[in-house]
């Protein structure tokens, strides 16, 4: 079965400072990764995705997230936080020979403090 | 460019009743998907539809139906309302066969059953 998982509910850094937010997955076949992030009351926003080639993917706001195969692995990272970048952010996966649907990990809280 | 529409943005209902949420995708996506995020929690999938006919379906109960329309918006059904299915609904649209497409999410409708 599919799934994503999320081990840190919240992770708190210091405007400026590098994060990491991490994810894992488990997919019988080959899998498409995706970031999103969701501020409060809002719907999810795509940051990025990664599908084959470079395993550095580069997204929205100076995000980027590193995937890796034999870690099943697929780390949010960002250079400087901003305190505009606290919000809850979503690792999602697909598995290329399932379908469509995007499964979810239950989300980590990022806090970036001034 | 408009981006995924979805009304109402808040909904409450009791026990028993049914209820009837609405989609628009983003211009130019064909693809319609519905999510259920309960608190606390990452988005779960519940449907797909394309070509007004449902494509996948996750693991939830006959009374979720769906409806896809020829300008590709859709509605999400929901009969015999229980306090569980308080959550936040969303939607998300994309292009078929486009196999590394991305979901684009709209902004949700918070629905509350008492």
């Amino acid at each position: 079965a599919q799934s994503v998982a999320q081990p840190e509910d919240q992770v708190n850094v210091a405007e400026g400072n590098p994060l990491t937010v991490k994810c894992t997955y488990s997919v019988s076949g080959n899998p498409y990764l995706f970031w999103y992030v969701q501020y409060p009351n809002r719907g999810l926003q795509f940051l990025l995705k990664y599908i084959t080639g470079d395993n550095l993917v580069k997204g929205s706001y100076g995000f980027e997230a590193e995937f890796n195969k034999s870690q099943t692995s697929f780390h949010l990272k960002k250079p400087s936080a901003l305190v505009s970048d606290s919000a809850l952010y979503f690792c999602a996966v697909r598995d290329r020979q399932a379908g469509t649907a995007l499964i979810f990990g239950k989300g980590t809280t990022l806090s970036v403090s001034s | 460019d408009a981006g995924v529409t979805q009304s109402p943005t808040h909904l409450i209902k009791t026990r028993g009743q049914q209820v009837t949420l609405r989609c628009s995708p983003k211009s130019g996506h064909d693809t319609v998907s519905w999510y259920q995020q309960a608190l606390g929690q990452g988005p779960q999938f519940i449907f797909q539809y394309y070509e007004e006919e449902e494509r996948q379906r996750g693991n939830f109960p006959d009374r979720f139906s769906g409806h896809q329309f020829p300008n590709y918006s859709s509605e999400l059904n929901v009969n015999a309302l229980l306090l569980g299915d308080s959550a936040l609904y969303l939607c998300a649209s994309s292009l078929w066969g486009a196999g590394t497409d991305t979901q684009y999410f709209g902004p949700g409708t918070r629905l509350t059953v008492l």
